[in-house]
């Protein structure tokens, strides 16, 4: 079945950065967006860009621009989320999901999603 | 601020019906999906589109779009039901993605 793990939780110091990988199994990985999302405890979701891992593009959200990357291995069906200049305020679960995108009727839906990867940012 | 607006929370009496609604501009132009999230899980697809369900959501769920409202009704809520609900869709701008502050649904 179509599936995304993600890698394990990291604890990292102010200013530092984090890289979360997500590898995906049960589908062509390169036919589908992965998009990343965050959500910081007792908060909602939000929403933190996307990669093409055909293409390589990627698109961020105006909050994370400059300090993320999105990048994409396709040997290994692998996305990649890398947050630099951490703050305490990026401590939170971050998750991958897969954007089935339909171009004929501009359907756009997340599934499925990574069990989530848990960031805390601490001195 | 999200471009899209949800109650905060909602309470429904056990086999009652509940309407979540998502208001947003953008909504006009672009289709909505749903998600619920239970505690300590990550979210999953309830509905998207023109109220189209994944396999092994119930029927009790259903969506639909009037102008610039969406809206995810559960028909006869069920205790497993109890969730924070998301709807998403785009910016004015089309290239981002994003997601209303959430609806939690109480089961009484």
């Amino acid at each position: 079945q179509v599936q995304l793990v993600q890698s394990g939780a990291e604890v990292k110091k102010p200013g530092a950065s984090v890289k979360v990988s997500c590898k995906a199994s049960g589908y062509a990985f390169t036919n589908y967006d992965i998009n990343w999302v965050r959500q910081a405890a007792g908060q909602g979701l939000e929403w933190m860009g996307w990669l093409n891992p055909n293409t390589g593009n990627t698109i961020y959200a105006p909050n994370f621009r400059g300090r993320v990357t999105m990048t994409g291995d396709t040997a290994i069906n692998t996305a990649y989320m890398e947050l630099s200049s951490l703050r305490s305020e990026d401590t939170a679960v971050y998750y991958c999901a897969v954007d089935q995108y339909d171009s004929e009727t501009f359907y756009s839906w997340f599934d499925p999603w990574g069990q989530g990867t848990q960031v805390t940012v601490s001195s | 601020s999200s471009e899209l607006t949800q109650d905060p929370a909602v309470s429904v009496a056990l086999g009652q019906t509940l309407t979540i609604t998502c208001q947003g501009a953008g909504l006009r132009g672009y289709s909505v999906s749903w998600y619920q999230q239970r505690p300590g899980q990550a979210p999953i697809l309830v509905n998207y589109g023109q109220n189209i369900r994944p396999s092994g959501i119930p029927d009790r769920f259903s969506g639909s779009t009037s102008g610039n409202t969406a809206s995810l009704t559960i028909t006869g809520a069920q205790a497993e039901d109890e969730a924070d609900y998301y709807c998403k869709s785009r910016d004015s701008s089309g290239y981002h993605y994003v997601f209303g502050a959430g609806t939690k649904v109480t089961v009484l």
